[in-house]
C-alpha cells in the first residue's frame, strides 16, 4: 500500500462549480497535512496547513482532516479558470524539519 | 510575501559532470530542504538541513549527493557526477519548525536539472 494516495484525475467541473479533492495515507502517525497548488514546470505554493484533526478555511478553500479514516479533503467553492492545476497533499510527523510525503497529485480543469 | 529563490532555472550538463544548485531560503527560517520531482512523478524528499547539519536524508541521497550552507543566506545541492536518472526539478524548501505552526513548508520555484 502507498503511504500517501491521491486520485491523479483530471478531475474537469464548469467555473463556479464545488470541487472535493481527496487523499487518503495509512501511517497514523502523521500529524501535519497540508495542500499544495503546482502550475505545470513550477514549484508547489502552499494553500492550506492543518495541524491533527478537524476543518480549517481560507477564503473558497476549506480543509478537512479525519485522522480516524487516515483521509483529508480539500473542497474549492466557486472555482474558477485560474484554478486549474495540480493539487498535491502532503503530510508529516511533526513540525521540526520533518520530511513531506506528498501524495501523486490530482489535476484539476476548471472550465469557463 | 518571503519566498525561497533558486538559481539558475534551468541547467543543461553532460552526463559525469558535478552541478551545484542554489537557494536563497526565507531569512528566519531554521529548517532547510531539497526535493526532486521527475516528470510526472510525485515530489520526493532528499534532504533536510538543521543547525548546519543534515537531520533527516532519503535513500535517493547517496553519496554522489551533498548540501551546505556556506554562508548565512545559501543553501547549495551538489551533484557530484551527473547521471542521466538525475533529470528533474529540484526545489528547495523551508520552514520555521514550531516557531510558526501555522506556516508549513515555502517551497521555491525549482531548477529544472536536464543531463544529456
Amino acid at each position: 500500500q502507498k503511504e500517501v494516495e491521491q486520485d491523479p484525475g483530471p478531475l474537469s467541473v464548469p467555473e463556479g462549480a464545488i470541487v472535493s479533492l481527496n487523499c487518503t495515507y495509512s501511517n497514523s502517525a502523521f500529524q501535519y497535512f497540508m495542500w499544495y497548488r503546482q502550475y505545470s514546470r513550477k514549484g508547489p505554493e502552499l494553500l492550506m496547513y492543518t495541524y491533527s484533526s478537524g476543518n480549517k478555511e481560507d477564503g473558497r478553500f476549506t480543509a478537512q482532516v479525519d485522522k480516524s479514516s487516515k483521509y483529508i479533503s480539500l473542497f474549492i467553492r466557486d472555482s474558477q479558470p485560474s484554478d486549474s492545476a495540480t493539487y498535491l497533499c502532503a503530510m508529516n510527523l511533526n513540525n521540526a524539519g520533518n520530511m513531506l510525503t506528498f501524495g501523486g497529485g490530482t489535476r484539476l480543469m476548471v472550465k469557463p | 510575501e518571503p519566498e525561497v529563490t533558486q538559481t539558475p532555472s534551468h541547467q543543461v550538463t553532460q552526463m559525469g559532470q558535478e552541478v551545484i544548485l542554489r537557494c536563497v531560503p526565507i531569512s528566519n527560517h531554521l529548517y532547510f530542504y531539497w526535493y526532486r520531482q521527475i516528470l510526472g512523478q510525485k515530489v520526493e524528499f532528499l534532504v533536510s538541513f538543521y543547525n548546519n547539519e543534515i537531520s533527516e536524508k532519503s535513500e535517493i541521497f547517496d553519496d554522489q549527493f551533498s548540501v551546505e550552507r556556506p554562508d548565512g543566506s545559501n543553501f547549495t545541492l551538489k551533484i557530484r557526477s551527473t547521471k542521466l536518472e538525475d533529470s528533474a526539478m529540484y526545489f528547495c524548501a523551508s520552514s520555521n519548525g514550531d516557531r510558526e505552526p501555522d506556516y508549513g513548508y515555502t517551497f521555491g520555484s525549482g531548477t529544472r536539472l536536464t543531463v544529456v
